[in-house]
């Protein structure tokens, strides 16, 4: 079975600095990861995506993700954070043959003057 | 490329009464198509999966006599609240995808959702 738990449903950085956003998954078989973003009123977009090549995923916007199999993560990172990074984030794990997306609860940011 | 459409954004409509939502994908062929549901402050949970010209699978506990889904063209598929009642006011997304796309067959791309209020 497929599960994705995101650990913090708010966080709150300064402009300008650092963003972690946590993902753990559970996966019978070798999984494959995304991240989506969601603005408001806004469909979700494609961040990045792991799919079993590069474990360091880099995506738009400036953010990457690393795929650590022996700690079941896929943590969100990007170095430095803008205003415009305000929003939603939901971690996805695929079903088997891509068939169907199971999300994590999602994180909402919020990024500070 | 790959955008998906969904309408109405917002409905309201009175308990009993039916409503129908629509996904539309305005520059690729969808070959499948998934209707979400998102509770407030939740995530999304896959609701049915449909393939064009064929019968739509639901997710276990999702009545299919209540959303009805039909996806008669590679463009659009629809979902349809029947006898909709407040307990079902959600807010609801459709993505589509497409194993036509070369470089990431599987990738399923999101409608801005529909916004669902029943009284």
């Amino acid at each position: 079975a497929q599960s994705v738990t995101q650990l913090d449903s708010h966080v709150s950085v300064s402009e300008g600095t650092p963003v972690l956003l946590r993902c753990n998954y559970s996966s019978s078989y070798s999984p494959s990861l995304f991240w989506y973003v969601q603005h408001p009123n806004k469909g979700l977009q494609l961040l990045l995506k792991y799919t079993s090549a590069a474990t360091l995923v880099k995506g738009i916007n400036g953010f990457e993700a690393e795929f650590k199999k022996s700690e079941t993560s896929f943590h969100l990172t990007k170095p430095s954070a803008h205003m415009s990074d305000a929003a939603e984030y939901f971690c996805v794990v695929s079903g088997y043959n891509f068939n169907k997306f199971y999300f994590g609860s999602g994180t909402k940011l919020n990024v500070k003057p | 490329g790959a955008v998906v459409s969904q309408h109405p954004s917002r409905v309201i409509c009175k308990s009993g009464t039916s409503v129908k939502i629509e996904c539309r994908s305005l520059d690729f062929q969808a070959t499948t198509m998934f209707w979400y549901r998102q509770f407030p402050k939740k995530s999304l949970m896959l609701m049915a999966t449909s393939n064009e010209g064929s019968k739509a699978t639901y997710e276990q506990g999702v009545e299919k006599d209540k959303f009805l889904i039909n996806h008669a063209s590679l463009t659009l598929s629809t979902l349809t609240v029947t006898s909709a009642h407040p307990e079902d006011s959600s807010f609801y997304i459709c993505s589509a995808r497409t194993i036509r796309d070369r470089t990431f067959p599987y990738e399923q791309y999101f409608g801005p959702g529909t916004r669902l209020t029943v009284t």
